[in-house]
């Protein structure tokens, strides 16, 4: 069964800095292009950034909002997908989701506030 | 940036009804483009990829059609558990952006 298991959310002030985890079973993510997600409460979903798999350059792409602030990598030996997330904002503050496309993660909650 | 535009943003209806939403592009994306459908608490879940190709598992009332700058999301005949909020997503460029949503409930 594939699945993907978000980690890593939690409160933090503005400024500070967080790094999500994205850990996958059943399912390789070295060989996919992954993707990150966010919902801000009441909202709908925002695309933030991706990292397309090795084979086909590897490369990462992110949205305006958060580019030179998020940087999205994996671990291929550990089947596991990254979010550091620097500098963060209260408007930053959504359920962050990791997905394929297909296989979506449960979502990890980060509250950015003073 | 690609944006797009859903329409209706919610509607009601009732079990057993037929129910379309549709999506405008602000550009030609081909068939670059999918459906979700997310319910309240939970993750989204892939319903069409490709415009019309039916993700696995997706039951077959659901149907999508379009291309260019205009998609459609058909439910055939709606179920209770398809009460819930349908994003469209064009996938031809980044950002790749989703639209605003539809919600749909209960009559």
């Amino acid at each position: 069964e594939v699945q993907l298991v978000e980690s890593g959310g939690g409160l933090v002030k503005p400024g500070e800095s967080l790094r999500l985890s994205c850990a996958a079973s059943g399912f390789s993510v070295s060989n996919a292009w992954m993707t990150w997600v966010r919902q801000a409460p009441g909202k709908g979903l925002e695309w933030i950034g991706r990292i397309k798999r090795k084979s086909d350059g590897g490369t990462t792409d992110y949205a305006a909002p958060v580019k030179d602030r998020f940087t999205i990598s994996r671990d291929d030996s550990q089947e596991t997908l990254y979010l550091q997330m620097n500098s963060l904002k209260p408007e930053d503050t959504a359920v962050y989701y990791c997905t394929s496309g297909e296989a979506w993660g449960q979502g990890t909650l980060v509250t950015v506030s003073s | 940036d690609i944006q797009m535009t859903q329409s209706p943003s919610s509607l009601s209806a009732s079990v057993g009804d037929r129910v379309t939403i549709t999506c405008r592009a602000s550009q030609n994306i081909g068939n670059f483009f999918n459906w979700y459908q997310q319910r309240p608490g939970k993750a989204p879940n892939l319903l069409i990829y490709g415009a019309s190709s039916l993700q696995s598992g997706v039951p077959s009332r659901f149907s999508g059609s379009g291309s260019g700058t205009d998609f459609t999301l058909i439910i055939g005949s709606l179920q209770p558990e398809d009460f819930a909020t349908y994003y469209c997503q064009q996938s031809y460029s980044t950002p790749l952006t989703f639209g605003g949503g539809t919600k749909v409930e209960i009559k």
